[in-house]
C-alpha cells in the first residue's frame, strides 16, 4: 500500500494569509494525486485532482502543485469559511489511500 | 446533477453483517464507477472499494475478506456488505462517484451525505 502523510496536521491562520499544507507519498505516484475539504458533520469535497487540476466551481485561492512523491495544497488569502480538513488521495493504486489530514482554523 | 444517497440500518449488533444502499438520481448509474469510502469517529477517511456499473470490483485488501460491493442497475443503486463487524467498523459510511479524465486520472467528485453506521449490543 502506498503511505500518504501530511504536514503540519493542524495550522491556525489569520484572514488573507497564504496558507501552505504538504503531502507526501511513501512511493512515486506521478501526478495522481487529489485533495478534498471537510467541514464537521459534512462529506468531502474534491478540490484539486492530478495534482493541480482545479476542480469546477472550487475558488481560485486554491491551488495544488508537486509531482512524484512531494505535493503542497496552497489556499492563497485563507477565508473564513475555509476553516476545515484537507485531505490528500493518491489515485495511482488500489487500495486508494488518503492522508491524515490537516485541520485549517481561523485565528 | 447527480446526487448520491445512503441509507441502511443505524445500528448494527457484533458479529452480523452491515448492509447499506446507496442511490443514484439525477443521472444513471452506467458508465461511472462507485465507491465506498468511511470514516470512524474522529478519524480519517478510509476506501473500502468500487464497482463499475458492469458489476466488475476492486476491494481494500484490509477488508476484501468481508466485503461485498454489488450494482443494481435496474433501481440505480448500488449496495455495500460487510460481515462479521465489530465496534472497529463503527464509522461513518460515505459513498461517492468515482470519475476519470485523460483515460487515467480518477477522483471522487460526488458524494453522498454519509450515514452513521453503530457497532454494538
Amino acid at each position: 500500500d502506498i503511505q500518504m502523510t501530511q504536514s503540519p496536521s493542524s495550522l491556525s491562520a489569520f484572514v488573507g494569509d497564504r496558507v501552505t499544507i504538504t503531502c507526501r507519498a511513501s512511493q512515486s505516484i506521478s501526478s495522481y494525486l487529489n485533495w478534498y475539504q471537510q467541514k464537521p458533520g459534512k462529506a468531502p469535497k474534491l478540490l484539486i485532482y492530478a495534482a493541480s487540476s482545479l476542480q469546477s466551481g472550487v475558488p481560485s485561492r486554491f491551488s495544488g502543485s508537486g509531482s512524484g512523491t512531494d505535493f503542497t495544497l496552497t489556499i492563497s488569502s485563507l477565508q473564513p469559511e475555509d476553516s476545515a480538513t484537507y485531505y490528500c488521495q493518491q489515485s495511482y493504486s488500489t487500495p486508494l489511500t488518503f492522508g491524515p489530514g490537516t485541520k485549517v482554523d481561523i485565528k | 446533477q447527480v446526487q448520491l444517497q445512503e441509507s441502511g440500518p443505524g445500528l448494527v449488533k457484533p458479529s452480523e453483517t452491515l448492509s447499506l444502499t446507496c442511490t443514484v438520481s439525477g443521472g444513471s448509474i452506467s458508465n461511472s464507477f462507485w465507491s465506498w469510502i468511511r470514516q470512524p469517529p474522529g478519524k480519517g477517511l478510509e476506501w473500502i472499494g468500487y464497482i463499475y456499473h458492469s458489476g466488475s470490483t476492486n476491494y481494500s485488501p484490509s477488508l476484501e475478506s468481508r466485503v461485498t460491493i454489488s450494482v443494481d442497475t435496474s433501481k440505480n443503486q448500488f449496495s455495500l456488505k460487510l460481515s462479521s463487524v465489530t465496534a472497529a467498523d463503527t464509522a461513518v459510511y460515505y459513498c461517492a462517484r468515482r470519475t476519470t479524465v485523460n483515460r487515467f486520472y480518477y477522483y471522487m467528485d460526488v458524494w453522498g451525505k454519509g450515514t452513521t453506521v453503530t457497532v454494538s449490543s
